[in-house]
Parts: C-alpha cells; structure tokens; sequence
C-alpha cells in the first residue's frame, strides 16, 4: 500500500530533551515536506527536500533540523524543544519520478506536546 | 501576514446542494493551487489542482475555478454529500519550486 508513515503518532516531552520524529515514503517520490497544524493558522511549511541532500527552509523552519540521507526517509529533529513547538506535525511526499503533478500525499501526523 | 486566506472557518450546507468554499490570495509568485481536504485524526488528502495559466478544473463532483486578476479560487462541490464534511485546505506553490502556503482551512459540514 502506497503510504507515508510517521513515529510517533503522539509524543510528550520536557523541554530541551532532543526528539526525532521520523517520516518514510514507500512511493519513490522526489520531494518531502513537514508541516506543522495550529490552530486558525492552517498548515505552515517548516523544511522541505527536493532531493538526496537538498533540502531548503519552509516558512517556519526557526527550532527545526532535517536531513534526507536516502530519499524514501526524512527525518524532523528538535535539538531543543521549547512549548512553543507544541503541535501537529505533518510529513507529506509528491511527485514521481516522469510526472508533472505535484499534490502531497500527507502521512497520518504525529502530536508533540513539549511542557 | 497571511498569503492565502479562507475568510470563512465554516459552512453549513444540505445535501444535494451546492457547496462553495472560497480563496484568496496575495503573492503573485504562485502558480499553482490545490485543494485538501482534512478529517479528523487524519492527514489532508489532495483534492484537485489548477495551474495559474488556466481558470477552470474538473473532476467529478469537485470544479475549482482560477480568477487571477482578482487573486480568488473557488471550489464548487456538486452536489453535496454527508461524507464531504471535512475541513477544506487551499493551498499554494510558489514559483514552480516545493515552498507550499496553506490558507487556515473551511470546516464544511453537509446536512443531511
């Protein structure tokens, strides 16, 4: 089955204790995104990849790292969480290879709650 | 400063009528819009999509329409169906790259 898949789904955690939040596509696409989902402000862009080695700043990417060592993983850590990451995060995939559609398909999100 | 706005956080509609969500936008570097659609405890699903160089998509019940000069995007369901309750997303490409804004989202409930 054609996934995205994300760990944890749900995640507490003190602040500045280092978390990772990993995201695997199975759809061989070339670009993967995070995301993340607070209220009255919709889906905001933190990092995304367009390739093995290329990733690029989203909109909010302050407090955030990725990597994308392989192309089917990519991974989100939090070196140093502060209350304010507290939120839905998302990990999305698009485009395969020879194609020109670029709608995400979004994995089933992970809750992070940092006190 | 919000890019994309979806003015209405929800809409109430009966079924079998016509549901319209609506977008707007300020960034003229975008050139590529999709819709989402979210339920809950689940990741958005896409919808459908349409390129800045066009004004109309179809597909099936689902018609996005594209007025550039006025930076508005609508999506027309037709006819609606209980199982299209779901919070609505528009979202934006800017400038054929993979940098994507997201309006806050439409919660739109069908009546049976």
């Amino acid at each position: 089955e054609a996934q995205v898949t994300q760990n944890p789904r749900y995640l507490i955690t003190v602040t500045g204790k280092k978390l990772t939040v990993t995201c695997s596509q199975n759809m061989n696409h070339e670009y993967m995104s995070w995301y993340r989902q607070d209220p009255g402000l919709g889906l905001r862009q933190i990092y995304y990849s367009m390739n093995v080695e290329v990733t690029d700043k989203g909109d909010v990417p302050e407090g955030y790292k990725v990597s994308r060592k392989e192309k089917r993983n990519f991974p989100l850590i939090l070196e140093s969480p502060s209350p304010n990451q507290t939120s839905l995060y998302f990990c999305a995939s698009s485009l395969e290879p020879g194609r020109t559609t670029y709608e995400q398909y979004f994995g089933p999100g992970t809750r992070l709650t940092v006190t | 400063d919000q890019q994309v706005k979806q003015n209405s956080p929800s809409l109430s509609v009966q079924e079998g009528r016509i549901s319209i969500l609506n977008c707007d936008y300020t960034n003229s570097m975008f050139d590529y819009f999709l819709w989402y659609k979210k339920y809950p405890a689940e990741g958005p699903t896409f919808l459908i999509s349409i390129s800045s160089i066009k004004d109309k998509n179809e597909d099936g019940r689902f018609t996005v329409f594209l007025n550039k000069s006025a930076k508005h995007l609508s999506l027309h369901i037709v006819p609606s169906q209980p199982g299209d309750s779901a919070v609505y997303f528009c979202a934006a490409r800017v400038n054929y790259g993979q940098n994507f804004v997201f309006g806050p989202g439409t919660r739109l409930s069908v009546l049976p």
